[in-house]
């Protein structure tokens, strides 16, 4: 059983639509993370929320709003996206120093949520 | 910036044969993390195998092995006895102190009966 669950695992929307991916760890951590998986392309960070605090934003357009309401969810809310957002959006947790737990530096995927915009 | 090279998009083995995935990384940092992760087809990514960088000893996870070269900037994933299972994609990646992975493009193993 995965500690970090991710819905839905497909979704496939218009151009016009609007929808959201959600995210949620059973962990503990006090990180999580959004990362985009393109076929032939490394992973692309997306947004880092530390203690829900957004700390990073990777110059991500727009069209892609996270929101983070605790430190065990975090969500992608989609709107107006281009056929070229279509990919896999992965979800990640860690423990990152600054609290009691040991920081391992090691983060914990989710299994992804395979996007298609048509 | 750090950065994490895999110049070899993809890989083949034959069953119960050992393979070495390469992986380069350039950092100014002393201390930091060094990780395999593996993602097989469809499936979550879970880690393989992590490496601290003030030690020494090359880390070892049963048929998975490192040969970590500080001075090089080299960390290369040795797998044992290859199994079918062992199919996937296997991401390098390097970790500092609070800053997020940075991950290198992936090498994609196919193991063959």
């Amino acid at each position: 059983e995965t500690g970090v669950t991710q819905t839905p695992r497909h979704l496939v929307m218009g151009m016009t639509n609007k929808k959201s991916l959600k995210c949620e760890q059973h962990l503990g951590h006090n990180a999580m993370y959004w990362y985009k998986q393109s076929a032939k392309k490394p992973l692309e960070l997306m947004f880092v929320y530390n203690f829900k605090e957004q700390t990073e934003n990777n110059s991500v357009p727009s069209r892609f709003s996270p929101e983070c309401p605790n430190s065990s969810h975090l969500f992608l809310h989609l709107h107006t996206l281009q056929p070229e957002d279509s990919a896999l959006y992965l979800c990640a947790s860690s423990q990152r120093t600054g609290s009691t737990k040991p920081n391992t530096g090691e983060l914990f995927f989710g299994e992804g949520s395979r996007l298609t915009v048509l | 910036a750090q950065t994490v090279t895999q110049s070899q998009p993809e890989m083949s083995v034959q069953e119960a044969e050992t393979v070495t995935l390469s992986c380069t990384y350039d950092t100014s940092e002393s201390n930091y993390y060094l990780f395999w992760y593996k993602q097989p087809p469809s499936r979550q990514m879970i880690l393989v195998i992590r490496q601290e960088a003030y030690k020494q000893q090359n880390a070892t996870e049963n048929r998975f092995s490192v040969n970590f070269q500080k001075a090089a900037k080299s960390f290369s994933l040795k797998i044992s006895d290859s199994q079918l299972g062992d199919t996937a994609m296997y991401f390098c990646a390097f970790g500092s102190g609070n800053t997020p992975l940075v991950f290198g493009k992936g090498t994609r193993l196919s193991v063959i009966a």
